[in-house]
């Protein structure tokens, strides 16, 4: 059975920092990796999407990487700002068996970016 | 917004009454997820429709909880005598036509319920 664990649970910056969000996942037969932002009460946005064959992807100031092998998903955000602030989620789409693409979600990372 | 859209946004309920939620996907979009999410956690898949075939459920999908999907277009979720544990956000995702597993998933505002 899939796990995915985001670490760490929670954290608070000031504005202007780089940051890290870090995610792990127990089974590596991965269709993709997924970072979504998730606004209070809202729900979720798709920031960046990983291919089980692709290293990287990137769009404006974030970058998402992943190493299948070791199961392992990082997300650096640059030059954070106070609109940056939201709950950031790692998911992936598992291969084993009949996934019909679910995704298997972290529990979040609680993200404040101070003035 | 994602062009999905969900009904209602907000449902209060006191315990042991039923509650339908709907979710309209964006136009044809044949894969269809439905998602629960508690305070604090990430979403939980609960059931997958492919057109209007329910092909998985969750083990989460108690007896009490019914899905359908007419005609392969709008997905109700009913959830029959709601208990206090029932509290949740329930989320609806979409994937286009062709619904190739590696394309992402497009999520609606959810439906947050409460039950008294």
């Amino acid at each position: 059975k899939q796990e995915v664990t985001q670490i760490p649970a929670a954290l608070s910056v000031p504005e202007g920092e780089n940051l890290v969000l870090n995610c792990s996942f127990t089974d590596s037969a991965i269709y993709n990796l997924q970072w979504f932002r998730q606004d209070p009460g809202k729900g979720l946005t798709s920031l960046l999407l990983i291919q089980s064959s692709q290293r990287e992807q990137t769009s404006g100031r974030l970058n998402a990487s992943l190493d299948k092998s070791s199961g392992r998903s990082t997300l650096y955000i640059a030059a954070s700002q106070p609109g940056d602030s939201a709950t950031y989620l790692c998911a992936v789409v598992s291969t084993g068996g009949t996934s019909y693409g679910k995704l298997t979600f972290g529990q979040g990372t609680i993200l404040t970016v101070h003035p | 917004d994602t062009g999905v859209s969900q009904d209602p946004r907000h449902k209060i309920t006191k315990r042991g009454q039923n509650v339908t939620f709907r979710c309209d996907p964006i136009s044809e979009h044949n894969r269809l997820y439905w998602y629960r999410q508690t305070l604090g956690q990430g979403p939980e898949f609960l059931t997958y429709f492919q057109n209007e075939a329910q092909l998985e459920k969750s083990r989460l999908l108690s007896d009490r909880f019914s899905a359908e999907r007419p005609k392969g277009s709008f997905s109700t979720l009913e959830i029959q005598r709601t208990e206090q544990g029932d509290s949740a956000m329930y989320l609806c995702a979409t994937t286009p036509l062709g619904g190739r597993i590696r394309e992402t998933q497009y999520f609606g505002p959810g439906t947050r319920l409460l039950v008294l």
